[in-house]
């Protein structure tokens, strides 16, 4: 069965711009999380969405926004795009049970943002 | 700061040796999953284990769990060149639950 896709694979934005990036989960994953992962600080939790609703979100500032749509497909916004932005995002889908049982993640391939 | 962490940060061993990472983290888990990465792609599920499990195989993969010590290891047996990788353990917490927190991973090199 097809995997997690991500696009676009790569990226380069100008300071100030905005950016949405994209994933389509596994068919029947309905969590799908995202990824930051830079080299100094590994990899950062953004958010997570199941059944269109964010249940958790991590600790970046209000320029970073995500949705999922009703396919499960799901977007990440970047606006305002600063330096520091740039980062291999990566997207995971899971197949969640009964809303709370996680049963691993399968991760695209990730969008490489370069911000100059 | 991170959850998990992982140890040790880099690891070189011969093809036929067996690997060990440790991962330890800080608060209580519903889960502990390891992943291996390679060369900046996607992440690759290699194992999940509860916390009221103590131990779990998987092919060449051996993972145990100590939530007394918020500990896990990750036993590769026989190591082959191909899995030189980075590993990362994460952990999904009891609260603030619906995301799973990864370390900072451990740097696997093989050689042939």
């Amino acid at each position: 069965k097809a995997g997690v896709t991500q696009t676009p694979r790569y990226l380069i934005k100008t300071r100030g711009q905005q950016v949405t990036l994209s994933c389509s989960p596994i068919s029947g994953h309905r969590s799908v999380s995202w990824y930051q992962q830079t080299p100094g600080q590994g990899l950062q939790f953004l958010f997570e969405y199941f059944s269109e609703t964010q249940r958790n979100k991590g600790n970046f500032p209000g320029r970073f926004s995500g949705r999922q749509f009703s396919n499960s497909r799901s977007e990440m916004n970047v606006s305002t795009l600063e330096l520091g932005d740039s980062a291999l995002y990566l997207c995971a889908s899971s197949l969640v049970v009964d809303r709370e049982e996680n049963y691993g993640y399968t991760f695209g391939s990730g969008t490489r943002l370069t911000v100059v | 700061s991170q959850q998990g962490e992982e140890d040790p940060q880099a690891l070189s061993i011969q093809e036929g040796e067996n690997a060990t990472m440790n991962c330890s983290y800080k608060t209580s888990i519903n889960n502990l999953q390891w992943y291996r990465q390679n060369s900046g792609r996607g992440l690759v599920h290699l194992i999940l284990i509860r916390s009221n499990e103590r131990e779990k195989h998987s092919g060449r993969l051996r993972v145990t769990l100590d939530t007394s010590k918020k500990s896990s290891s990750l036993l590769i047996t026989a190591s082959r060149a191909a899995d030189t990788a980075s590993y990362f353990c994460a952990t999904e917490g009891l609260a603030g639950g619906f995301k799973t927190i990864f370390g900072a991973g451990t740097r696997l090199f093989v050689k042939a």
